[in-house]
């Protein structure tokens, strides 16, 4: 089965722990996205990936780190430096001008 | 960053009715705008990728249009079904390569 998975898909932590959220895909795309959710707005972009080794920042890249060493995955690292990181997380890859989105994990915040 | 706004922001219909909702985006350095479905406990899914000024996508029941000199685009779905009750995401791809910016969706409620 192809597709994008983000595990876990609950996730918990207390403040000032850093924490990374897993996103990984077997759709061969290169380019790959983080975004947030809250409440009442839209998908906000935190950093996105065109290619291996390579990751840029997107509109609330603060308080977040990323890597992009292998094809078929993105981590997104969650540091104490993120003020209110209490959100849903969806991660995405993209082929041909369409985005692919996985299941998202809930972050919360203690 | 871009303003997208979408409207309303949540709409309750009987099964069987027709409904349209609308997306508004900027009308200069256009690229794309995309639309996606996104049901409860599930990932959004593209619906639509829509390119050209004046172009209509369709798909079984549902439909867009897009007008890309004054900025709208419009999703309409005839005879609403209760599996049509989703999240309707409209996405903003300006000439900058990949990046979209998503509007706050519309939340849609087909009762039966």
């Amino acid at each position: 089965d192809g597709g994008i998975t983000q595990s876990p898909k609950y996730l918990f932590r207390k403040e000032g722990q850093n924490v990374t959220l897993s996103c990984e895909q077997n759709l061969n795309h290169d380019a790959m996205y983080w975004y947030r959710q809250d409440p009442g707005q839209g998908l906000r972009l935190i950093y996105y990936s065109q290619i291996v080794n390579d990751f840029q920042k997107g509109d609330i890249a603060e308080g977040y780190s990323v890597s992009r060493e292998k094809k078929e995955s993105f981590p997104l690292t969650v540091t104490s430096a993120q003020k209110n990181p209490t959100a849903f997380y969806l991660c995405a890859s993209e082929d041909t001008d369409t985005q692919y989105f996985g299941p998202g994990t809930r972050l919360t915040v203690l | 960053i871009l303003n997208v706004e979408q409207s309303p922001q949540s709409l309750h219909v009987q099964e069987g009715d027709s409904t349209n909702f609308t997306c508004s985006f900027p009308s200069s350095n256009f690229y794309a705008l995309h639309w996606y479905r996104w049901e409860t406990a599930k990932s959004p899914e593209a619906l639509f990728v829509m390119t050209l000024n004046g172009d209509e996508k369709k798909k079984g029941r549902i439909s867009a249009t897009l007008n890309t000199k004054e900025g709208y685009s419009y999703l309409y779905i005839k005879g609403s079904q209760p599996e049509d009750s989703a999240t309707y995401l409209c996405a903003f791809g300006g000439t900058s390569y990949g990046k979209l910016t998503f509007g706050q969706g519309t939340i849609l409620t087909v009762h039966p």
